[in-house]
């Protein structure tokens, strides 16, 4: 299997500008999550979703932060607009049901908005 | 979730094992010890997981003590891949789900 896959690797944006990350878990896996990386807040857990329904979304920061996962292989981050304080690795993880802690990640998203 | 502390950093010598601890005094009798790491621009990895008893996989061994209110995971012969932040997470597995990664500890193996 070639793991949890996340595009772009690398995003750069101008502030105000929409961002759109991409994730397609390994498959199989019925759990899958956004995770957001900084050097002040280190890694925090933005949602979860199970069988594609978004489960828990009480870490997106605000409004201008949604996803979806329109299917079992694939799921969007949005941001829009984008702001400065959005620059961060973004991660994408996916695990079985039943194993859920057991989480593999993919290699992230390094996003910087300026 | 129980809290966990671990110390912020930790060199080893290559070749040497490295023994890193973690208290987690508040742990709860459903909730199992779990170990990731992160390696320097790459996403967290699983190592092994445990409960009250000692686990042993190709990348580790974890031991808990009898009270459970700590652990050690055991690196047995550190290279300098295995230079990472090591994160000790303890959680019931039948809760809500998130994962709370704190700050870990930074490993550094020496040549």
């Amino acid at each position: 299997d070639a793991g949890v896959i996340q595009s772009p690797r690398h995003e750069v944006t101008e502030m105000g500008q929409e961002v759109t990350l991409r994730c397609k878990p390994i498959s199989g896996h019925d759990y899958l999550f956004w995770y957001r990386q900084t050097m002040m807040r280190g890694l925090e857990l933005l949602i979860y979703f199970n069988n594609n329904v978004p489960i828990d979304d009480s870490g997106m920061p605000e409004d201008r932060f949604s996803a979806k996962m329109p299917n079992a292989s694939f799921s969007t981050l949005k941001i829009q607009p984008s702001e400065p304080r959005d620059s961060a690795v973004y991660f994408c993880a996916s695990s079985k049901a039943g194993t859920r802690e057991t989480q593999y990640f993919g290699p992230g998203t390094r996003l910087l908005v300026l | 979730d129980a809290k966990t502390t671990q110390p912020p950093s930790m060199d080893c010598a290559e070749g040497r094992a490295a023994n890193l601890p973690c208290n987690h005094s508040t742990i709860s009798g459903n909730e199992y010890v779990y170990w990731y790491r992160q390696i320097h621009s790459q996403g967290p990895q699983y190592i092994i997981h445990g409960l009250k008893n000692n686990e042993t996989n190709e990348m580790a061994s974890l031991i808990i003590t009898e009270d459970r209110k700590s652990s050690t995971l055991i690196l047995p012969h550190a290279t300098l891949r295995d230079t990472a932040v090591y994160y000790c997470i303890v959680r019931d597995p039948t809760g809500a789900n998130n994962l709370f990664f704190g700050t870990g500890t930074r490993l550094t193996v020496i040549p």
